[in-house]
């Protein structure tokens, strides 16, 4: 079935180090939805994507949307402590009334202070 | 701050009973879904409902089922828990109308069958 694969799984860095996460599709999407769930805890939205060669920043994270809407990038400046969890990216797919979203399996990040 | 509400938060129950987590949104969300989550891993849609009276099954089978009489209420239910059950359930909702309104996830209920 279609499938959004997101790389790597895991990822375990120094912290001030900086950090990437990937979700790529087979598919064009609408857009691409980015989700964070600390440990023990629920997904949290982070930020929306929808044009092609979208760019987006929140403080240290710069959001990425690929120019044929098929790829994402989180990436992390200087990683901290907080910002320890997993990473989720869900693609968006469809027309007309039927839209589909997918999620990745997700990126674990974890942070040695 | 998104407003869904999911209890209990936790539950251990033996196998063979019935069980009912309950989601309750105030957001006047028509969209809900349940996801079913083993800890530290990716996201499965069991059930998702575009309003009153509409439930579909997700891409993930399941033994449960699911209700949506009133728009801000969409409670699972699971007729005889079995140990295969032992998982997170999350309910989330997103926003009416706009097929790209991102969900709003509540806490979670980790389920454990002994």
């Amino acid at each position: 079935g279609q499938q959004v694969m997101q790389i790597p799984q895991y990822q375990h860095v120094q912290e001030g180090e900086d950090f990437t996460t990937y979700c790529n599709s087979s598919t064009t999407l609408s857009n691409i939805q980015w989700y964070k769930q600390r440990p023990g805890g629920h997904p949290v939205f982070l930020i929306q994507l929808v044009k092609s060669g979208e760019v987006k920043k929140q403080k240290r994270l710069t959001f990425q949307f690929g120019e044929a809407k098929k790829n994402s990038s989180l990436h992390i400046t200087a990683t901290q402590t907080t910002d320890v969890g997993t990473y989720f990216c869900a693609g968006l797919r469809g027309g007309g009334s039927n839209y589909k979203l997918t999620f990745g399996k997700g990126t674990l990040l974890t942070v040695n202070p | 701050e998104a407003d869904i509400y999911q209890t209990p938060r936790y539950l251990v129950i033996g196998t063979g009973k019935k069980i009912t987590l309950e989601c309750s949104q105030t957001m006047g969300h028509d969209k809900m879904y349940w996801y079913q989550q083993d800890p530290g891993m990716e996201l499965h849609l069991i059930h998702y409902s575009y309003g009153v009276n509409s439930t579909e099954k997700g891409d993930l089978s399941s033994e449960s089922t699911v209700s949506r009489i009133r728009t801000e209420h969409f409670p699972l239910t699971l007729e005889s828990a079995r140990p295969s059950h032992t998982s997170q359930y999350l309910c989330a909702s997103s926003e009416t109308g706009f097929h790209n309104s991102p969900l709003h996830f509540g806490n979670g209920t980790r389920l454990t069958v002994t």
